[in-house]
Parts: structure tokens; C-alpha cells; sequence
């Protein structure tokens, strides 16, 4: 069965650093470009960030470069986003996806990790 | 960025009625468009795909058509487990972008 699994939410104060992580169950990461897609109450989903089969190719959105960084470990068959210089606008939850190739539909996604900007 | 405007963002609806989602492209977005279902607390889950493919294990009351700006979801006869949000997303172009939802509420 496959499955996504992310972790790491939590509350930071503005400015501050969080790593989220999602772990992979029932298939290879290998064989998938992995997502990370956030969703603000009020405000829909926003995609944020992509990293392909070898994690050689990654792409973000314009509100996150620059502060967010997205990599993958083979061995623990798992992707991270370490989020950095964390904005209240940040908040949200965070998703993880999977699609077959670029530019493909995500098919499988994560339940969801919550992340809280806040003072 | 492509926009991708939804129509409506609530619907009200009754067991067995027949609903209809729109989605709409700022720009021509050939068949690069999903729709998903989305309840409280739970993952999103892919109900179709290529704007028309059924996803595998979907039921066939729902159905997807359109392409280029277009794009429509459509719920036939539905059941009380369809109760939910759906949202459209396009995968043409990076950024991929979302309509805003469709609440469908009893």
C-alpha cells in the first residue's frame, strides 16, 4: 500500500527553522519526483516545492526561495523541507505528493503535517 | 502563474442528485488537469486524472470532461460518502495552482 507520512510540524516564532520530513512506504522514491504542496485556511492550496528522481533537478515557488531547501534520502526512502527565516504567512498545512514524472499529476499525497508561525 | 478559477466554492445538494464542478484555466492547459476529493483531517485523493481518466478504484458516478480552459467534474446519483471538498489542479505549467474548492455540503 502506498503510503506518505509526514512529520516535523509544529509552532515556531517568526524568523525561526523547522524541518518537515516524509516518509515513503510502498514504493520507491526513486522511481517518483516528490511535492510538497501547503494548504492556509482561508487561502487555498499553494504548491511550494518539487525534487525529481536523483534530487539534481528541484524548483519552488517564488514565496519560498531562497529560504526553504527540499532533499531526498534514498537509503531512508524519505524527502525533507527545511524551512528557514519562517514568515506568520508560512503557516499552513503541509503536504507531501509523489507524481509518475514532470510535469505529471500528483497521485498519491500525505495526511498532512500543521505548521504555526507565531509570536 | 496559470489561474485556475472554481465555480462554485459551496453547493448544497441532496443523496441521489446529480452535481457539476467547473474549472476554468487563465490559459490553455491541454488535458494537464486533476480533480480531487478532500474530507477533514484526511489525505487528498486523486479522482481523476487527464481532466477525463477515471482514477482506479474511483466509482463511476464521477466523471471528468473538458480541455485547453475549460474542465468540468461531475458527481452522478450522489451518496451520502461524497460530502466533502473538491479542488482542481493543473500540472501543465510550474507553479502547478489549484482552484480555490468546492465545498459540497447536505
Amino acid at each position: 500500500e502506498v503510503q506518505l507520512v509526514e512529520a516535523g510540524g509544529g509552532v515556531v516564532q517568526p524568523g525561526g527553522s523547522l524541518r518537515l520530513s516524509c516518509a515513503a512506504s510502498g514504493f520507491s522514491i526513486d522511481d517518483y519526483v516528490l511535492h510538497w504542496v501547503r494548504q492556509v485556511p482561508g487561502k487555498g492550496l499553494e504548491w511550494v516545492s518539487l525534487i525529481n528522481w536523483d534530487g539534481d533537478n528541484t524548483n519552488y515557488a517564488d514565496s519560498v526561495k531562497g529560504r526553504f531547501t527540499i532533499s531526498r534520502d534514498k537509503r531512508r526512502n524519505s524527502m525533507f523541507l527545511q524551512m528557514n527565516t519562517l514568515r506568520s504567512e508560512d503557516s499552513g498545512v503541509y503536504y507531501c505528493a509523489r507524481a509518475v514524472g514532470n510535469l505529471y499529476s500528483l497521485d498519491y499525497w500525505g495526511q498532512g503535517a500543521l505548521v504555526t508561525v507565531s509570536s | 502563474d496559470i489561474q485556475m478559477t472554481q465555480s462554485p466554492s459551496s453547493l448544497s445538494a441532496s443523496v441521489g442528485d446529480r452535481v457539476t464542478i467547473t474549472c476554468r484555466a487563465s490559459q490553455g492547459i491541454r488535458n494537464d488537469l486533476g480533480w480531487y476529493q478532500q474530507k477533514p483531517g484526511k489525505a487528498p485523493k486523486r479522482l481523476i486524472y487527464a481532466a477525463s481518466t477515471l482514477q482506479s478504484g474511483v466509482p463511476s458516478r464521477f466523471s471528468g470532461s473538458g480541455s485547453e480552459t475549460e474542465f468540468t467534474l461531475t458527481i452522478n446519483s450522489l451518496q451520502p460518502e461524497d460530502f466533502a471538498t473538491y479542488f482542481c489542479l493543473q500540472h501543465n505549467t510550474y507553479p502547478y495552482t489549484f482552484g480555490q474548492g468546492t465545498k459540497l455540503e447536505i
